[in-house]
């Protein structure tokens, strides 16, 4: 049984770019959550979809965007890329429970 | 009234040692409190979690400890070896519309020496 996948694993950007992130949930998970880790940091909540619909969003302008499809795994894209979004990218799955999984991440460098 | 706060930054410990790290929390609505072990590279793991109808919880080596009165819960790691170095993160959820974000500490680096 395949955990949660995420692709690809490391990515390279200019400033101003666009980004375009995939994730695939736990097989029988139907939430996804997408966190962005700053090096050193923990964990900051992006936001949730859950049917295809973005469930709740935390701090972040709205550069940040999502997409959830039928066979529930999700895209994250950032647009106009600044040197701050340099992060790892995670994405985590559950299914009507509080326990999330996480896969390995991206890690995006905005140069 | 989101944040978690987490402590020690880092943690250095003997083989056979045992590992405390401590969060403390504001929002009394979070009712879940997962700790993550996160080595260099990788996603965060889920390591071991509790509710706050108890007080503790344990698994193999690992023991989460709960003070619901004091806002705090802690995770101790007994018998701490050097495969346990690694990066812990405390977190914070609690259920509302099925919402369930996760609110993290800033980690805890912990370093097992033989």
């Amino acid at each position: 049984d395949a955990g949660v996948t995420q692709s690809p694993t490391h990515l390279i950007k200019t400033r101003g770019q666009q980004v375009t992130l995939r994730c695939s949930p736990k097989s029988g998970h139907d939430t996804v959550s997408w966190y962005q880790q700053a090096l050193g940091q923990g964990p900051q909540f992006i936001f949730q979809y859950y049917e295809e619909e973005e469930r709740q969003r935390g701090n972040f302008p709205d550069r940040f965007s999502g997409h959830q499809f039928p066979n529930y795994s999700s895209e994250l894209n950032v647009n106009a890329l600044l040197l701050g979004d340099s992060a790892l990218y995670l994405c985590a799955s559950t299914r009507s429970s509080y326990e999330q999984y996480f896969g390995p991440g991206t890690r995006l460098t905005v140069t | 009234q989101q944040q978690v706060k987490q402590s020690p930054q880092s943690l250095i410990v003997q083989k056979g040692g045992i590992s405390i790290i401590n969060c403390a929390y504001e929002n009394t609505a979070f009712d879940y409190f997962p700790w993550y072990q996160q080595f260099p590279g990788k996603g965060p793991a889920l390591l071991i979690a509790i509710r706050p109808d108890v007080s503790e919880k344990k698994e193999g080596r690992f023991t989460i400890s709960f003070n619901k009165s004091a806002k705090q819960f802690s995770l101790h790691i007994m018998d701490s070896q050097p495969g346990d170095s690694a990066t812990y993160f405390c977190a914070a959820s609690k259920k509302s519309y099925n919402t369930d974000k996760l609110i993290f500490g800033t980690g805890t680096r912990l370093q097992v020496f033989p």
